[in-house]
């Protein structure tokens, strides 16, 4: 079935190293991304993955990928109290040629000054 | 360069009634993305546009239907409201498939 799986909530401290993490369902995926979402606003794309990676590295955020346990993760070093929002791991299944986005609950990361 | 602009921001209706929410793709995107994301969880796809027709559709019901103009532009209508439908409705667009960017969505509330 289709179901991304995320932790709910993380606090951390600011300067502090957040790692968020997520678990996907179909290792046929192409594309693996994290989104972010401020109270009342839409989803803002922060990073993506392709699924030939391990490890993608941009700026303050590092993505690691393993396929082999369908693990995705999201690390944000030196936090700020700016990255306080949530946080959605989502997939591109490829079975049927599928276009959509499976998203997961989202993890709402909060941070501590 | 603009982002992904929908109208309106808020809506309120009550049941029954049907409404229409509007998005205008990122310059240079053709596909449109509609997602509902009601409170507390993670967008759930609806459908997708593609060369103005519809190319893949969500577990939806038939009350959910689309269009997507000559220009990219897109509607999305919702007949016979229910309180369930209230949510945020965000539309995305792309241009390869990939990489989708998100509007700021539609709240849209049904007493």
């Amino acid at each position: 079935g289709e179901d991304v799986e995320q932790s709910l909530f993380l606090s951390v401290r600011e300067g502090d190293s957040s790692v968020i993490n997520c678990t996907y369902t179909d290792s046929s995926s192409t594309y693996l991304y994290w989104y972010k979402q401020e109270p009342g606003a839409g989803l803002q794309l922060l990073t993506y993955i392709f699924s030939n990676m391990d490890m993608k590295q941009d700026q303050r955020l590092t993505v690691l990928l393993n396929k082999k346990d369908k693990h995705l993760s999201l690390r944000i070093a030196d936090t700020q109290t700016g990255d306080s929002a949530i946080y959605f791991c989502a997939e591109t299944p490829r079975e049927d040629s599928s276009y959509k986005l499976i998203f997961g609950s989202g993890t709402r990361l909060l941070v501590r000054p | 360069d603009a982002g992904v602009t929908q109208s309106p921001t808020h809506l309120i209706k009550t049941r029954g009634q049907q409404v229409t929410l509007r998005c205008s793709p990122k310059s240079g995107h053709d596909t449109v993305s509609w997602y509902q994301q009601a409170l507390g969880q993670g967008p759930q796809f609806i459908f997708q546009y593609y060369e103005e027709e519809e190319r893949q559709r969500g577990n939806f019901p038939d009350r959910f239907s689309g269009h997507q103009f000559p220009n990219y532009s897109s509607e999305l209508n919702v007949n016979a409201l229910l309180l369930g439908d209230s949510a945020l409705y965000l539309c995305a667009s792309s241009y390869s498939g990939t990489r989708y960017t998100f509007g700021s969505g539609t709240r849209l509330t049904v007493v």
